[in-house]
């Protein structure tokens, strides 16, 4: 088992532009979530998925959407990116009320 | 509204020394509570949850509603110890975590 992937590891944007940061587990988790990490702030919830098909938002959801079209995946998509998204993306997986597994995270600078 | 703190940005310890970190919650249901830690550069993985009462890698947690607290401990600190400690929080449906802001346990030789 791979666990949780992410891609890309790094990314650099300019200021407008969007992208998708994929994340995918191979372990049939029905739980799957965005965190953000920023130095001082913790992990911050962006969206979360309960199930294929359903999503819904988080603590700081603005600026990004998500979609669970499969079980196994759950891109992020920043629509038109901004400084302030500049942070470390991590994705994590889990089963009903069990431990979450995280991904490596994605780095993002937003110039 | 659920709330985590932990109220030590860093804190530096030596080698053999006891260590605690400190955690406290703000939360109205029945809390479950998880550490998790990051190594330099790597992913967050679990370090252990109040539910299972166990002791990994020489830490141990003991959750005290009385208190709201949920602490980390080890007897004696190792260099191998050092990173980034994360207090969390399951909160609601769609096993949410509210995270505290993290401790940066530094252990010197």
């Amino acid at each position: 088992n791979a666990g949780v992937t992410q891609t890309p590891k790094f990314q650099v944007l300019k200021t407008g532009q969007s992208m998708t940061l994929q994340c995918a587990q191979d372990m049939n988790h029905e739980y799957m979530s965005w965190y953000r990490q920023d130095p001082g702030m913790g992990l911050r919830l962006i969206h979360y998925s309960v199930g294929a098909g359903i999503t819904d938002q988080g603590e700081v959801p603005n600026g990004y959407n998500v979609s669970r079209s499969t079980t196994e995946d759950f891109p992020l998509r920043l629509l038109s990116a901004a400084p302030s998204q500049t942070s470390v993306y991590f994705c994590a997986s889990s089963s009903a009320a069990e431990t979450q597994y995280f991904g490596p995270g994605t780095r993002l600078l937003v110039l | 509204a659920q709330r985590v703190t932990q109220p030590e940005k860093l804190l530096s310890v030596f080698k053999g020394a006891p260590v605690e970190l400190k955690c406290n919650y703000s939360y109205s249901g029945s809390p479950e509570l998880f550490w998790y830690v990051q190594y330099s550069r790597q992913r967050l993985q679990l370090l252990l949850r109040h539910i299972s009462r166990e002791s990994i890698k020489g830490f141990t947690a003991d959750l005290n509603k009385g208190e709201t607290s949920f602490h980390l401990k080890k007897p004696f600190a190792q260099e191998e110890d050092s990173a980034m400690y994360y207090c969390a929080l399951l909160t609601g449906g769609g096993n949410k975590l509210t995270f505290g802001t993290g401790t940066q346990l530094k252990v010197e030789l």
